[in-house]
């Protein structure tokens, strides 16, 4: 079946760093990826839809100059999150979508990022 | 009003239960669903998708969807110690555009 494969698993890092988290579609081509970020005991968070080769659309809220996403190639997506605080911790989790309505959607073993 | 409503939990049953997992969505326009299992630190998997009304059944687990009602629910038979994660409804209100319920915590007990 789909893949989508993220790392790293965990990081952490000192506050004021940025920390980039990679998700790759190993075999499928992802025209569409989502962002998500989830605290513990609640349910995802979209954060951005992005689509290859285009600027990603951040939902209300979300700081697009903090959490810079890049789709460069139909396999890969990066989530880089600039000058992290310690609020900026929690797991992040990337999708792919297969292909659109009724195709699925797969997701990353996500990151849990803990900023000290 | 949310697109999709999801009983939080947690639940704990014992092992060898029937487990009844619950959503209502609120678009009537709504015909992907979908429900995802996630273990603790790690990424939603997916477990059952259906289109439109009816049941699909896979092994352990069967997902059933009432349009006329708005509810979808997933049913797991004879549970087991590794069914414990939390189950995420998922309901695709377009291409791209996924709603998730809130997720149920379930335990089964051994």
């Amino acid at each position: 079946g789909a893949v989508v494969s993220q790392h790293p698993s965990w990081v952490i890092c000192k506050s004021g760093t940025s920390v980039k988290i990679e998700c790759r579609s190993l075999d499928f081509q992802a025209t569409t990826m989502f962002w998500y970020r989830q605290f513990p005991k609640q349910s995802l968070m979209l954060m951005a839809t992005s689509n290859e080769g285009s600027k990603a659309t951040y939902e209300q809220g979300v700081e697009k100059d903090k959490f810079l996403i890049n789709h460069a190639s139909l396999t890969l997506s990066t989530l880089t999150v600039t000058s992290a605080h310690p609020e900026d911790s929690s797991f992040y989790i990337c999708s792919g979508s297969l292909g659109g309505l009724g195709y699925g959607y797969t997701f990353g073993s996500g990151t849990r990022l803990t900023v000290v | 009003q949310k697109e999709v409503e999801q009983d939080p939990g947690p639940l704990s049953v014992p092992e060898g239960a029937i487990v009844s997992l619950n959503c209502t969505y609120s678009n009537s326009a709504f015909q992907y669903f979908m429900w995802y299992r996630q273990y603790s630190r790690k990424g939603p998997e997916l477990l059952m998708y259906t289109y439109s009304s009816g049941n699909k059944e896979d092994g352990r687990f069967t997902a059933q969807v009432d349009k006329s009602s708005k509810y979808i629910s997933l049913f797991i038979r004879d549970s087991q110690p590794s069914d414990s994660a939390t189950y995420l409804c998922a309901i695709e209100g377009g291409a791209n555009n996924l709603f998730f319920g809130t997720g149920t915590r379930l335990t089964v007990i051994p």
